[in-house]
């Protein structure tokens, strides 16, 4: 069955160090998608990024990077000079081909960025 | 910026109360989401709808719970009678879904529910 597990429950860094939020998932499936969305203190869950099984270039948007490596089933997430805005619960997701469009979920890390 | 409505944002009612919620997905999706967000269980799929026909309804509580979509602009969740445990934030979520999987979902700022 599938899994998503994000073992860093709770981060607090101070601005403008910069942070990594991990996770780890498992799948029997060959082609699977993985996704990270962001819970900002408002309450919306916000997509950032997706990443299909066969694509494991990483990806750079602004201060925002991913790293996927299917050897150790990661796909991380490094937020570079970290800023107050960034405080949020950041959540990282996988479908499943076979999965009929289901997501599921990590528990989901909350990132604190203090001044 | 397209987006997800949904109807109500907050919802305090005392137990035993039918609770309708609603949501708008983004024109042209054809695949609506349900999911439920608590403290202990995390974000929890409900059930979900692709033109309108429902695919899965697996994560929801059958007694009380039900889950239609009317027209394609409008899907509704209904809980009756609620109870205290039902207490979540709900969320809807929409994607477009032809051919390819992995089609993002987007989601609506939910709603937060509260049984008293």
């Amino acid at each position: 069955a599938q899994k998503v597990t994000q073992a860093q429950t709770e981060i607090s860094v101070v601005e403008k160090e910069d942070v990594t939020l991990d996770c780890v998932y498992e799948t029997r499936d060959t082609t699977y998608y993985l996704f990270w969305y962001k819970q900002p203190p408002s309450g919306e869950l916000v997509f950032l990024i997706r990443r299909n099984s066969f694509d494991e270039q990483n990806e750079i948007s602004g201060r925002y990077s991913w790293n996927f490596q299917k050897s150790t089933s990661s796909f991380n997430f490094t937020i570079t000079a970290s800023q107050v805005v960034d405080s949020a619960v950041y959540f990282c997701a996988l479908e499943e081909e076979t999965s009929g469009s289901r997501l599921t979920f990590g528990e989901g890390t909350q990132l604190t960025v203090n001044p | 910026d397209a987006r997800v409505t949904q109807t109500p944002r907050h919802k305090v009612t005392e137990m035993g109360q039918e609770v309708t919620m609603r949501c708008q997905p983004i024109l042209g999706h054809n695949t609506v989401f349900w999911y439920r967000q608590t403290m202990m269980q995390g974000l929890e799929l409900l059930a979900y709808f692709r033109n309108r026909a429902p695919l899965d309804d697996s994560g929801m509580p059958k007694d009380r719970f039900s889950a239609e979509m009317p027209d394609a602009t409008l899907a509704t969740l209904k809980i009756q009678p609620s109870e205290p445990r039902d207490s979540a934030v709900y969320f809807c979520a929409s994607g477009l879904v032809r051919g390819p999987r992995g089609q993002p979902q987007h989601f609506g700022d939910g709603t937060r529910l509260s049984i008293l």
